[in-house]
Formats: structure tokens, sequence, C-alpha cells
């Protein structure tokens, strides 16, 4: 059964802190990793990694993809009490699902 | 905004109501799913359509039942559905292609069975 694990659970930080977020997975025939952060309802889309594309950043976001270790990392660098969020890691495997980990709730304070 | 649009954004019902919930996207899309986000727990996927037909059904209750009319569409129906079922209930697409896409997700429908 496809599993995707993240941590830690929760975070919390202060301004100007950097974090970075733990994602692994199990799944059969792996075709991408989704990251997406989560603030009321919809989860917005971050980064995509594949593996033709295992590093991605935009702004103080950056995300990287280990397919030897199974896992990926996101990092955020001089947070802000905006980035307070639930991130989300996603995992395409066989089919076209994409399997959910708990995600990480991380919180800001100014 | 994403694209993707679901209506209600809220919902209350008793459990003998019948209710149904309606996901829409022109974004040229041609995969829609709906996933349910219970409290503390990941999302969890309930159907893929692909192409108007659906490809993936995760052992889902029958009081549960999904449309998808056109590949703009996918409605979840909903039938006496018991307390435990309250969850914001997401719907999200993507364009399957050759390669690797994102899947973009509406505001979700907040149910609460009472």
């Amino acid at each position: 059964e496809d599993k995707v694990v993240q941590s830690p659970l929760s975070l919390v930080v202060h301004e100007g802190d950097t974090v970075t977020l733990n994602c692994s997975y199990e799944v059969t025939n792996f075709r991408s990793l989704l990251w997406y952060k989560q603030e009321k309802k919809a989860p917005t889309f971050l980064f995509m990694l594949t593996s033709s594309g295992i590093e991605k950043k935009s702004g103080r976001l950056s995300s990287i993809l280990d397919k030897k270790e199974l896992s990926s990392i996101l990092n955020i660098t001089a947070t802000q009490t905006g980035d307070s969020a639930i991130y989300l890691c996603a995992v395409e495997g066989a089919g076209q699902n994409f399997v959910f980990g708990p995600g990480t709730r991380l919180s800001v304070l100014p | 905004e994403t694209g993707v649009t679901q209506t209600p954004r809220h919902l209350v019902m008793g459990m003998t109501n019948k209710k149904s919930l309606k996901c829409e996207q022109h974004l040229g899309h041609n995969a829609m799913y709906w996933y349910k986000q219970s409290a503390k727990k990941p999302l969890e996927l309930m159907f893929v359509y692909s192409l108007e037909e659906r490809v993936e059904n995760n052992s889902v209750p029958s009081r549960f039942s999904p449309e998808c009319p056109n590949s703009s569409h996918l409605f979840l129906h909903l039938h006496t559905l018991q307390p435990e079922d309250s969850a914001l209930y997401l719907c999200a697409s993507r364009r399957d292609r050759p390669g690797n896409t994102e899947a973009f997700f509406g505001q979700g429908t907040r149910l609460t069975v009472v």
C-alpha cells in the first residue's frame, strides 16, 4: 500500500527562522512528488518534483527530491507569519491518484 | 483562485437528507477527484474520474455516489450520511497527459452531518 509520512507534524518558529520539512514515501511506480500549502481550505500548489526535476526553488521556498532515500525536503528561509499553514506532501504512483501525507502544521510567531 | 469551484461552501444536513456537492472547472482538465479531509487525518482519496469514466473507488461507502456528466463537472451525491462523515470535501482536477502535472484544488465544502 502506498504511504507518505511527514515530519514533524507540527512546528512553531519565530519570524526570520529557517525551517526544513520532511517527507518520505513508499509508493509503487513513483511518478512525482508534490508539495502543497493549505491555509484555510484549498491546498495550493507549491512544487512538483520528478525524476527529471529533483530541485525546485521559488523565492524563499525550495525543495529537493532524493529518489535514493525516497524522501523530499521543503525549506523555507526567513519565515514570515504568512507562512503559517499546513504543508502537505503528496506522491503520485501507479494509477492516477495522489497519496497525501498527514501534513506539517507550521506556526510562525511574530 | 485555482479555477476549480466547489458549491456549496458549507452544508449542514440531517442523516435522512439527500444533498449533492458540486465541483466545476473550465481549465480544460480531463481528470477530476474527490477527497475527504477529516480532522487530524491525511487527505483521503474517494473517487477519480478520467475522461468522464470512474477509474478509482477507494472502498467508499455507497451512501456517497459520484457523478461526472462531462469533463468540466463532478458531483458527489450524499444520502443517509452518518455524523462521522462530517468533514471537508475537496475536489481537484488536473490535465492527465504524458508527463506529470499537478492537481488544482477547489475551496472545499465543509459538511456537517447532524
